[in-house]
């Protein structure tokens, strides 16, 4: 079972709607992170939230709105997405922010976009 | 920069035979080095990670990782397959920056387990 749990598993939305992702964490983590990974590829970053604040945002369209509401809570909204933002999206969590700390991920949102 | 490079995008095995996936780094700094898994329709699970403390790591379901300064190396090897090892492998750099921790990964091998 993982500790980082993300909802839904499954997205389907279309060009027009606006939908969100989901990601907690009850691990006392203080660093989180959203991850975008396409079929057969290597997850890359999209954004990182450390203490609650953003603190790396990878050149991420603005049609991707990450949030973070508390140190638990890790949100991402999506609004006028392309077919080609279809990909499994990830949250993670570590410690904190510094490096060398282990993520530990969710098992994923699966986002088709129509 | 930082990075890995992870060599042999589909590596197979027998079952029972020695399993070595394999991972480059570049690095200026020591860096710290994870190896990742991934099963089908699922999140990443930490295998293992390299933060200096010892050259060979040990970590979970019998795999293990040696550090190797000298060939910039962080090979993952288990001695004997099992079926349940197929599966994505991904190696990992951890890079700071300015704003926190980048997590940069290899393009990741899959492994298949045959009979």
């Amino acid at each position: 079972d993982t500790e980082v749990t993300q909802t839904p598993k499954h997205l389907v939305m279309g060009m027009t709607n606006k939908k969100s992702l989901k990601c907690e964490q009850h691990m006392g983590h203080r660093a989180m992170y959203w991850y975008k990974q396409k079929a057969k590829k290597p997850p890359e970053l999209m954004f990182v939230y450390s203490y609650e604040k953003l603190s790396i945002n990878e050149s991420v369209p603005s049609r991707f709105s990450p949030e973070c509401p508390n140190s638990s809570l890790l949100n991402l909204h999506l609004h006028a997405l392309q077919p080609e933002d279809s990909a499994l999206y990830l949250c993670a969590s570590s410690q904190d922010p510094g490096q060398g700390l282990p993520l530990h991920f969710g098992n994923g949102t699966r986002l088709t976009v129509t | 920069a930082q990075s890995v490079t992870q060599l042999g995008s589909h590596v197979s095995v027998s079952e029972g035979a020695l399993v070595l996936l394999r991972c480059n780094y570049s690095s200026s700094v020591p860096p710290y080095l994870f190896w990742y898994v991934q099963y089908p329709n699922q999140g990443l699970q930490l295998l293992l990670k390299y933060t200096s403390a010892a050259t060979l790591v040990k970590g979970i379901n019998g795999f293990e990782a040696e550090f190797k300064k000298s060939e910039t190396s962080f090979h993952l090897t288990k001695p004997s397959a099992h079926m349940s090892d197929a599966a994505e492998y991904f190696c990992a750099v951890s890079v700071v920056t300015g704003g926190g921790n980048k997590l940069t990964f290899g393009t990741g091998t899959q492994l298949k387990v045959e009979l």
